[in-house]
C-alpha cells in the first residue's frame, strides 16, 4: 500500500468553527484527492490537486479549500464547518495507472 | 447524476461459492474500471482494474469482466471466503479526468 497517512483520525468541532485536515504521503505522488464518504453516497470527490500549488474543484466543493505547499501535503479546509460536512474524510494519491490508493480517514462530526 | 450505477446494495453468498458484483455506467467516454474493496474504519483498497481495450482481466480469486456495449461490469470472487465480506465500489474513469467516479458501494457478506 501506498504510505498515506491522515491527521486527525477523529475529530469533533463545533458549528462555525474552521477544521483542517491533513494528508500526508511518501510515495512521492503527484496527483492527490479529497473524498467524503457518507451513507447512500458512496465517495465522493472534494478537490484534487494535480501537482504543487495546482489544485481544482471536485463534484462536492463547496464549503471547502485545499492547499498544496509541497508534494507530500495536501490539506483540505472547512472554512466554518456546518453539521452537513459531518462525514468521513479520505484522502487518496494516484498512481501509475488510473488506480488510486486511499489513506485510513479522518471520522469528522461537527455539533 | 450517478454515472456509475452499483444497484445491489448488499449480497448475501455462501463460503465457496461465486460472489458475483455488478456495476452499470452511462458515459461511453469511461476507459479504465476499478473495484474497490473496503471493511469498516479502514480506506478503501484497490483490488483490480480492467482496461476499456479488455473484457476480462483475472487476479487470483477476482476475475473483473467488462461488456463495454451494455454499459456494464461484473466482478466474480471465486471461491468466496468469510474474509471478503465487506463492501465493494465500483469506479471508472476516462483519460480526460483526473477523478474517479464511484459507485455508491454494494456490502457483501460471506457466510461460513
Amino acid at each position: 500500500d501506498a504510505g498515506i497517512t491522515q491527521s486527525p483520525r477523529h475529530k469533533v468541532t463545533e458549528t462555525g468553527t474552521p477544521v483542517t485536515l491533513r494528508c500526508h504521503q511518501t510515495e512521492n505522488h503527484r496527483y492527490m484527492y479529497w473524498y467524503r464518504q457518507d451513507p447512500g453516497h458512496g465517495l465522493r470527490l472534494i478537490h484534487y490537486s494535480y501537482g504543487v500549488k495546482d489544485t481544482d474543484k471536485g463534484e462536492v466543493s463547496d464549503g471547502y479549500s485545499v492547499s498544496r505547499s509541497k508534494t507530500e501535503d495536501f490539506l483540505l479546509t472547512l472554512e466554518s464547518a456546518t453539521s452537513s460536512q459531518t462525514s468521513v474524510y479520505f484522502c487518496a494519491t494516484q498512481g501509475f495507472e488510473y488506480e488510486q490508493y486511499f489513506g485510513p480517514g479522518t471520522r469528522l462530526t461537527v455539533t | 447524476d450517478q454515472q456509475v450505477k452499483q444497484n445491489s446494495p448488499s449480497l448475501s453468498v455462501q463460503e465457496g461459492r461465486i460472489s458475483i458484483l455488478n456495476c452499470d455506467y452511462t458515459n461511453s467516454m469511461f476507459d479504465y474500471f476499478l473495484w474497490y474493496k473496503k471493511y469498516p474504519a479502514e480506506g478503501p483498497t484497490f483490488l483490480i482494474s480492467i482496461s476499456s481495450i479488455k473484457d476480462k482481466n483475472e487476479d487470483g480469486r477476482f476475475t473483473v469482466f467488462l461488456n463495454k456495449s451494455a454499459k456494464h461490469l461484473s466482478l466474480h470472487i471465486v471461491p468466496s471466503q468469510p474474509g471478503d465480506s465487506a463492501v465493494y465500489f465500483c469506479a471508472a474513469n476516462s483519460n480526460s479526468g483526473y477523478a474517479l467516479n464511484f459507485g455508491k458501494g454494494t456490502s457483501l457478506l460471506v457466510t461460513p
